[in-house]
């Protein structure tokens, strides 16, 4: 079982309102990424992180910035919300080289911009 | 927000049957592929992993298989329980890239 928290778990915003999207593992994780997930859907990259100060743009074409300051901490902003970007946001970690590529994955954030 | 797509394809199948979920995918240079199983409301969880250099691989009631002639991947769940309904997403890798997930596949169990 990996420890890896997200919070908000849900979060009700209005448009126009700049939120962040919390995530930390407390594994030593060097590779840390968001999904984003519309409900029974497939899930799309939106950012990765390969360790401290390295971020990359996923498939998706991300209407969001991330940042990678510490290895346990990868926050998710966006700087103004809109009712597009409703959707469930999920968090996941892997080892890294010599630890196997096995995601895990947090709890998720439920996001609803009215 | 409007989401635009294809639904889920459904495998329902009955308590205590065998459930066979495929999945397709079409880059030859996958070398590790992982199959999750994610439940209404929480995160994908980690059922089952297998390296490009083995066709087979088995777990608790889980067995995943792999073709890479037709680049092609199946879980199959022996005597599958209610408590295996849930979406089943495939995923896969080539080399040091992220993981690339398949559409998913709802189970549903019929008591």
């Amino acid at each position: 079982e990996a420890d890896i928290y997200q919070t908000p778990r849900y979060l009700v915003i209005g448009t126009g309102k700049k939120i962040t999207l919390e995530c930390s593992q407390t594994m030593g994780h060097d590779k840390m990424y968001w999904y984003q997930q519309d409900p029974g859907m497939e899930l799309h990259l939106i950012h990765y992180s390969y360790g401290v100060n390295s971020t990359e743009k996923g498939d998706l074409s991300p209407e969001s910035t991330v940042s990678r300051i510490r290895t346990e901490h990868f926050p998710l902003t966006l700087e103004s919300a809109r009712p597009s970007h409703t959707s469930q946001y999920l968090c996941a970690s892997t080892p890294g080289a010599g630890g196997g590529e096995t995601q895990y994955f947090g709890p998720g954030t439920r996001l609803l911009v009215l | 927000g409007e989401s635009v797509g294809l639904h889920l394809p459904t495998l329902s199948v009955q308590e205590g049957d065998n459930s066979i979920i495929n999945c397709a995918y079409s880059n030859s240079a996958s070398d590790y592929f992982i199959w999750y199983k994610q439940e209404s409301g929480k995160g994908p969880q980690f059922i089952i992993d297998i390296r490009s250099n083995m066709d087979k691989r088995q777990g608790q009631r889980v067995t995943v298989l792999l073709n890479k002639t037709v680049k092609h991947l199946s879980l199959q769940i022996a005597a599958t329980q209610p408590g295996d309904s849930a979406v089943y997403f495939c995923a896969g890798t080539a080399g040091n890239t992220p993981l690339v997930f398949g559409k998913g596949t709802r189970l549903s169990v019929i008591a």
